[in-house]
């Protein structure tokens, strides 16, 4: 069974501009989360999506970021304008659902922003 | 802000020795899980606890539950090389749809 695919796997880019980060996730299933890491930190919960509809994205700074799962499928995670300290790994997770089910990660994408 | 607080921040064993470290969360619980993240394999689930389970085990590992102290534990019997990894609870509420709040984790390392 292929894992959760993501892409790219490392990004540099300057203060200002913007970045996109894509996710494929395990098929079938339906329930999808994009976490933030900090260096030294555990991932934090940015968006969680069921399906193609926003279930959670109550830590989403949407001043800059946004993310859409237009078929239920893959996903796109965007960041415009980039700050400094959005330099973070951004790792996508699936899961079949519900509360007792183990969420699978992808590799991530370590962002740099300079 | 992170619901889970791991102890220690960091663990240095021997092979062959036992591994062990808590977790502490504030909130009720429908669930706690243990992920392990290494730069090889990412972030990957080792075991769930539902909250009315106090203790489980799979294969080397063991994880306590005490709701009453909202804390866990997890155990790594005969550590190997291959265990060094930073270990992360995780706690589910309920109602959450699934959502994961982990802690700041423990890094493990096992010294051949």
């Amino acid at each position: 069974e292929a894992g959760v695919a993501q892409s790219p796997r490392y990004k540099i880019i300057e203060k200002r501009q913007s970045v996109a980060f894509w996710c494929n996730p395990i098929s079938g299933h339906a329930t999808l989360y994009w976490y933030q890491q900090i260096l030294g930190q555990g991932p934090k919960l940015l968006i969680q999506f069921q399906n193609n509809g926003v279930v959670d994205d109550s830590q989403l700074p949407k001043d800059r970021f946004s993310a859409e799962r237009l078929k239920g499928v893959d996903s796109t995670l965007k960041i415009q304008p980039a700050k400094l300290e959005d330099s973070a790994v951004y790792l996508c997770a699936s899961t079949g659902g519900g509360s007792y089910n183990e969420q699978f990660f992808g590799p991530g994408t370590r962002l740099t922003v300079l | 802000s992170q619901q889970g607080e791991e102890d220690p921040q960091a663990l240095s064993i021997q092979e062959g020795e036992n591994a062990t470290m808590n977790c502490s969360y504030k909130t009720s619980i429908n669930n706690l899980q243990w992920y392990r993240q290494n730069s090889g394999r990412g972030l990957v689930h080792l075991i769930l606890i539902r909250s009315n389970e106090r203790e489980k085990h799979s294969g080397r590992l063991r994880v306590t539950l005490d709701t009453s102290k909202k804390s866990s534990s997890l155990l790594i019997t005969a550590s190997r090389a291959a265990d060094t990894a930073s270990y992360f609870c995780a706690t589910v509420e309920a109602d959450s749809w699934g959502k994961l709040q982990f802690g700041a984790g423990t890094q493990v390392v096992v010294t051949p």
